[in-house]
């Protein structure tokens, strides 16, 4: 099966602009997780879907947004873009809640930068 | 709240030897407990879990260690090389699974 794969990989942006990031899911698997990666912070959780509904949400402002498609497929948005927005911008993809087949695997990333 | 405190935050061993990474986790509902390593310019990728219903798992040279009680989980990489260097995170799920809440990171430097 293919991995989960995100794009674009890298993005450059300016202050107070907004950018969408895709992310596609290993083929069967219905949750997608969306983490923010920097060096201060380390790995942050954003939101989770599962069968287009968001079930998880992390501390972040409501600048940050997403949804899920039927086909899993997801997107997170963010508007009025900060500076300290740059981050690499992970998504996860597993096949099932609860506790069987939770395991997450990741994407490569998208690398947003704002100037 | 929910938090997962890793330890230790760099960590350098002589290839050969032992390397153990701990964390503790605050929530008593997480069932779940992977371990995730991290090369540079790279994506996480999970190298061993374990669930709340066993006490250890071996997987060749890396075990993982829980002890519910204490609200421990330990990674232990023996026999370590130089490719083993990269940078370990544990992490703990809530609320069915599709969140999880990462350590710190551990940087592991394993010299020839």
């Amino acid at each position: 099966k293919a991995g989960v794969t995100q794009t674009p990989r890298y993005l450059i942006k300016t202050r107070g602009q907004q950018v969408t990031l895709s992310c596609s899911p290993i083929s069967g698997h219905r949750s997608v997780s969306w983490y923010q990666q920097t060096p201060g912070q380390g790995l942050q959780f954003l939101f989770e879907y599962f069968s287009e509904t968001q079930r998880n949400k992390g501390n972040f402002p409501g600048r940050f947004s997403g949804r899920q498609f039927s086909n899993s497929r997801s997107e997170m948005n963010v508007s009025t873009l900060e500076l300290g927005d740059s981050a690499l911008y992970l998504c996860a993809s597993s096949a099932l809640a609860g506790d069987r087949k939770v395991t997450q695997y990741f994407g490569p990333g998208t690398r947003l930068t704002v100037l | 709240g929910e938090n997962v405190e890793q330890h230790p935050s760099t960590l350098s061993v002589q290839e050969g030897d032992s390397a153990v990474i701990k964390c503790t986790y605050s929530d008593s509902a997480s069932n779940y407990f992977p371990w995730y390593k991290q090369e540079l310019g790279k994506r996480p990728q999970l190298i061993i879990d374990i669930r709340s219903n066993v006490g250890e798992k071996k997987d060749q040279r890396i075990a993982v260690t829980l002890n519910k009680t204490a609200k421990h989980f330990s990674l232990h990489i023996t026999e370590t090389q130089p490719e083993d260097s990269a940078v370990y995170f544990c992490a703990a799920t809530y609320n069915q699974g599709g969140k999880l809440i990462f350590g710190q990171g551990t940087e592991l430097s394993v010299k020839p």
